[in-house]
């Protein structure tokens, strides 16, 4: 079956406001363990960077350099993860990208959303 | 700045054979067999090409090969195609608390 990957939140935020991305699955279920749930986020200067992902409800991982900062949740009944970056600067203007990766294959993102635009300003 | 250093950009003509280098530390690259590659068109959400150091997820061509050596990473198109002009990053899991990092990226230009 097709995974499908839907990121939705706003496009623009103000500075040390916080930003929340929703990322709605299809094909896949994401309390099925078979998958770790990422976000991921591109930049032109600084290139891709790994955000942080979940696996189910048992475990959740972040970038030490954004962990202050993030929250990753999920929404089992709507198949739902979701991103929360709080403080926001005009550093955090990215695309950014939730995606998954098939459990034990060392997080390669084998299927992606087509990734959400956010400026802060 | 990212974590694994790849060339900005490698050409090639048609039909030609190229490499792209990744380069990391013993940290990363060095510690496990977890490097996976990617290729990104325009406009468009990275695609996974390579995954575990040499394998390729169904529907990727068999054109499209990868290697490791040390700390040393490789991606080889053989058979350059128009189609495979894009940006090709580079992945790993990171060292430490970090998860994953990424190459900087490098553009592959068909002549």
């Amino acid at each position: 079956q097709v995974q499908l990957l839907q990121e939705s939140g706003p496009r623009q935020v103000k500075p040390s406001q916080t930003l929340t991305l929703t990322c709605t699955v299809t094909g896949a279920f994401i309390d099925r363990g078979e998958h770790h749930w990422a976000w991921i986020r591109q930049t032109a200067e600084t290139g891709l960077e790994w955000i942080g992902h979940v696996y189910t409800t048992i475990s959740r991982t972040y970038n030490p350099s954004l962990k202050s900062r993030v929250t990753i949740s999920v929404d089992m009944s709507r198949n739902q993860f979701s991103l929360r970056l709080t403080s926001v600067t005009a550093a955090d203007t990215a695309v950014y990208y939730c995606g998954g990766a098939e459990y034990g294959r060392h997080y390669a993102v084998d299927f992606w959303g087509r990734g959400t635009a956010v400026s802060v300003s | 700045q990212p974590a694994l250093t790849q060339p900005a950009a490698v050409s090639g003509s048609p039909g030609q054979s190229i490499s792209v280098s990744c380069i990391g530390s013993a940290s990363d690259i060095g510690a496990s067999d977890s490097v996976s590659w990617y290729q990104q068109s325009p406009d468009r959400a990275p695609k996974l090409i390579i995954y575990d150091v040499s394998s390729r997820p169904e529907g990727i061509s068999g054109r499209f090969s990868g290697s490791k050596s040390g700390y040393t990473a490789s991606l080889s198109i053989s058979g350059l195609h128009e189609e495979d002009e894009a940006l090709y990053f580079c992945s790993s899991r990171g060292g430490g608390d970090r998860p994953v990092v990424f190459g900087s990226g490098t553009r592959v230009t068909v002549l």
